[in-house]
């Protein structure tokens, strides 16, 4: 069974500022997808950034990107220059081959002035 | 405007009463999705559609019905509300055999069953 996990159920970052959200998953599956989605509050919740596990080279979307380890089946989003429209929960989220979605149960970012 | 749109945003309602969520997309997307959200949790598949007329249960037990008579609409119903189905109601939808699948996302129905 697929699994995700993000640890980190709160985290806060300074505007400008860089943050590191964790997430690690477990499967038994070679191909697969990640994804990181983010909620804002009372607002949809849309993809940030998406990353397929045969593609070494770690995805960038602007001022979000991933740290992807296959090996240590991880998957860590790093956002720059924080911005206060930062502030929501995100999710991280794995694609198997059966097409479908597992999501981590989230972490709450604020971006503090 | 392609979209996927939910309806009711916010709904309070008595023990018993039977209710209806409605999710519609535009996108012409083939599959649908409904997943429940509680806060802290991560959110749990409780119902799919690869399409018209095919209906699937999720991993998460569900007393929720749905159907698929047409390609945009995917509504869930409940029979009789109970306050354990308090819980936000998420719909998505994606594109099959897509290289660039994902998943978008209603706005969310808040339901609160008293």
């Amino acid at each position: 069974a697929q699994t995700v996990t993000q640890s980190q159920p709160e985290m806060s970052v300074q505007e400008a500022e860089t943050v590191t959200l964790s997430c690690t998953y477990d499967t038994s599956e070679s191909n697969y997808y990640l994804f990181w989605y983010k909620q804002p509050p009372s607002r949809q919740m849309i993809l940030v950034i998406r990353q397929e596990a045969y593609k070494q080279q770690n995805a960038t979307e602007n001022r979000f990107s991933v740290n992807f380890q296959k090996a240590a089946k991880s998957f860590s989003l790093k956002i720059s220059d924080s911005q206060l429209g930062d502030t929501a929960m995100y999710f991280c989220a794995f694609m198997s081959t059966g097409n479908q979605f597992y999501f981590g149960t989230g972490t709450s970012l604020t971006v503090i002035p | 405007e392609a979209d996927i749109y939910q309806t009711p945003r916010y709904l309070v309602i008595g023990t018993g009463k039977k209710i209806t969520l409605e999710c519609s997309q535009t996108m012409g997307h083939d599959k649908m999705y409904w997943y429940q959200q509680d806060p802290g949790m991560e959110l749990h598949l409780i119902h799919y559609s690869y399409g018209v007329n095919s209906t699937e249960k999720g991993d998460l037990s569900s007393e929720s019905t749905v159907s698929r008579i047409r390609t945009e609409h995917f509504p869930l119903t409940l029979e009789s509300a109970r306050p354990s189905h308090t819980s936000q109601y998420l719909c998505a939808s994606s594109e099959i055999g897509q290289f660039n699948e994902k998943l978008f996302f209603g706005s969310g129905t808040q339901l609160s069953v008293l």
